[in-house]
């Protein structure tokens, strides 16, 4: 059972424009919704994170949007670069279940010049 | 802060040999590590959770006396990938799990390990 659904499953997007990723959750115990930025051959690396208290966060060129009643969550990438393209993987968390991620099926982005 | 090492980066092996993976964390200390398998353009696939000093937790599906999973101190997880095949060829990364002061806790992952069984 997928528990998490990620949207697209690619996206190409011209420099200087804005990517949208798109994850929607079934399990309303998660309270805990990290993103994460993988390059080919490496590990992931945590983006960004947010809880269902609040319903956007922003690190920089980063945006997390969080839905609650819809279950859903989303990373804009603002002003785009090619040094964005990667693959990106939304995941969510109960806190004390054991602290398990349960990750999204990625999102391969390219960013065009 | 919060690195987490992988040794070796890549190895590749005959079948039927037992092939150690390492995974540090080198800067923080980690009560709890994660081991995860990840096929090619496929999502991270969890099999199991290494506590220090008791036994790993194990995913369903996942073989534990193929897997063998040792959390000796808190810096220092290994999985043994026992008697490998050529199906367990993949893509295995660690996480660290921390809490740092003022922060949620956190997984750190390691830059993660490609298995070649031939």
């Amino acid at each position: 059972q997928q528990q998490v659904k990620q949207s697209p499953q690619s996206l190409i997007v011209q420099k200087g424009g804005i990517s949208i990723i798109n994850c929607a959750y079934e399990n309303t115990a998660f309270d805990y919704f990290p993103w994460y930025q993988q390059f080919p051959g490496k590990g992931p690396a945590l983006l960004i994170a947010i809880r269902p208290d609040v319903s956007e966060k922003k690190e920089g060129r980063f945006t997390i949007s969080f839905n609650k009643s819809a279950k859903q969550f989303s990373l804009h990438i603002m002003d785009s670069q090619p040094g964005d393209s990667a693959t990106y993987f939304c995941a969510a968390r109960v806190t004390g279940g054991g602290n398990k991620l349960t990750f999204g099926t990625g999102t391969q982005l390219k960013v065009e010049l | 802060g919060a690195v987490v090492s992988q040794h070796p980066s890549w190895v590749i092996c005959k079948s039927g040999t037992s092939v150690k993976i390492e995974c540090r964390s080198l800067d923080f200390q980690a009560t709890t590590m994660f081991w995860y398998r990840q096929f090619p353009k496929q999502s991270l696939m969890l099999m199991a959770t290494s506590n220090e000093g008791s036994k790993a937790t194990y995913e369903q599906g996942v073989e534990k006396d193929k897997f063998l999973i040792n959390h000796a101190s808190l810096t220092l997880s290994t999985l043994t990938v026992t008697s490998a095949h050529p199906e367990d060829s993949s893509f295995y990364i660690c996480s660290a799990r921390t809490i740092f002061p003022g922060q949620q806790e956190t997984q750190y992952f390691g830059p993660g390990t490609r298995l070649l069984v031939l």
